[in-house]
């Protein structure tokens, strides 16, 4: 079955950096690509996903990459704020089986 | 719209108990998953169900069920429970079994001592 990676398991960084998150996915069959926000306390909330024929999306100040040959995608936060801390999750799935398997997340911790 | 809904918030109960936790999805919503949120590992997947049945269910042993109401609703059993199933549960709902986008609820949060 499919294994997302997902790296760093911490990232801490001063208000106003960037934080990027890295996940890489075992199967190359799977084409949807979604990460999820879970602060402390509350349910897991989608923020952006990205399909395997767009190399990148970006909303706002978040962005997603994939890179499908080498089977990596990633999560860009630019100008960070403390709202952003949270636990991050990226994900991956292919068609035909809808479930999607999660990474262990990030736990991003934005100081003031 | 009200979102996915479950209950019990919390849940606290003895090793070899049982457990019932309960789900209701987004209004006309028809998938829902379980997972289990154990600490530092992440969403494991439990169980998908679709319309009333058992699409597919995750590496877990056979005393985690479930089953799903013509309503859509859901509900995961945990029999004969052991210390390591403390754990946050969450159920997600989309919108069919061809949508990937899920919906999370709040989470059960199950304790066995």
């Amino acid at each position: 079955g499919e294994n997302v990676e997902q790296h760093p398991s911490t990232l801490s960084v001063q208000e106003g950096d960037s934080a990027v998150i890295k996940c890489t996915y075992s199967d190359s069959a799977s084409n949807y690509f979604p990460w999820y926000k879970q602060e402390l306390g509350k349910r897991p909330q989608l923020i952006i996903d990205i399909r395997s024929n767009v190399g990148e999306k970006k909303d706002q100040r978040i962005a997603v990459t994939l890179n499908k040959t080498a089977k990596h995608f990633s999560l860009h936060i630019t100008e960070t704020q403390p709202e952003d801390s949270a636990v991050y999750f990226c994900a991956a799935s292919k068609g035909g089986s809808y479930i999607p398997t999660f990474g262990r997340g990030t736990s991003l911790i934005v100081h003031p | 719209e009200a979102g996915v809904t479950q209950s019990p918030t919390h849940l606290i109960k003895t090793r070899g108990q049982q457990a019932t936790l309960r789900c209701s999805p987004i209004s006309g919503h028809t998938s829902v998953y379980w997972y289990q949120q154990a600490l530092g590992l992440g969403l494991q997947f439990l169980l998908w169900y679709d319309e009333g049945e058992e699409r597919n269910r995750g590496n877990f042993p056979p005393r985690f069920s479930g089953r799903q109401f013509p309503n859509y609703s859901s509900e995961l059993n945990v029999n004969a429970l052991e210390l390591e199933d403390s754990a946050l549960y969450l159920c997600a709902s989309s919108p069919d079994a061809t949508n990937e986008k899920l919906f999370f609820g709040s989470g059960t949060q199950l304790s066995v001592l």
